[in-house]
């Protein structure tokens, strides 16, 4: 069973630019989160998706967007990068259980931004 | 809110040494917990869980014990070799009919070294 992949897996853009990066999940895994890991503030949050809707969100500006198409892949966009964008961008896909918790969670080698 | 302190490192240790690395966590209701590891270049592998009071998670030697009584989720391992070199994340995942969601808070990451 192949694993989660995430494309690009490295990218460099300036300040004021926008990236888009994508997640393909574990087939038959309706379930995508995405993390950014950086040195000061370490693994936080970002999305939640299931089934094309976003379930939950943590605390990151508007800049920060997401999708999920049919297939359960998964896309992220961040807009008018700055430098503090700099970062380690997860993903982890996974199946629900029965009371709606995940299963264990599958995480791709990640994209590696570098915002200059 | 929910959140995880994980012992500061880095950590050296002689191979074959007795390997602990503190985790303790704040949560409402009951989590499931986590250690993951992250080796260079690479994303988060699951390495054990445990999703009820007094459960152990065991694999590759690596242990866990979830305890209600101390909120504390210990990692350890009797005799490390080189190849446990990495960094490990301790997580829980406080997936509640509030949250409705599974998204991990990670602690902050104990890097690990093993020398011959």
């Amino acid at each position: 069973k192949a694993g989660v992949t995430q494309t690009p897996r490295y990218l460099i853009k300036t300040r004021g630019q926008q990236v888009t990066l994508s997640c393909s999940p574990i087939s038959g895994h309706r379930s995508v989160s995405w993390y950014q890991q950086t040195p000061g503030q370490g693994l936080q949050f970002l999305f939640e998706y299931f089934s094309e809707t976003q379930r939950n969100k943590g605390n990151f500006p508007g800049r920060f967007s997401g999708r999920q198409f049919s297939n359960s892949r998964s896309e992220m966009n961040v807009s008018t990068l700055e430098l503090g964008d700099s970062a380690l961008y997860l993903c982890a896909s996974y199946s629900l259980v029965r009371s709606g918790r995940a299963d264990e969670q599958f995480f791709g080698p990640g994209t590696r931004l570098t915002v200059l | 809110g929910d959140s995880v302190t994980q012992m500061e490192g880095p950590v050296t240790l002689s191979e074959e040494a007795f390997l602990t690395i503190n985790c303790t966590y704040t949560a409402t209701g009951y989590p499931s917990l986590f250690w993951y590891v992250q080796y260079p270049g690479e994303g988060l592998q699951l390495l054990l869980k445990a999703t009820k009071a007094d459960d152990k998670g065991s694999n590759k030697g690596f242990e866990a014990t979830y305890r209600k009584e101390t909120t504390s989720f210990h990692l350890e391992k009797g005799s490390v070799q080189v190849s446990d070199s990495a960094v490990y994340f301790c997580a829980l995942s406080g997936a509640t009919r509030q949250t409705g969601a599974n998204n991990l808070f990670f602690g902050t990451g104990t890097r690990l070294t093993v020398i011959p």
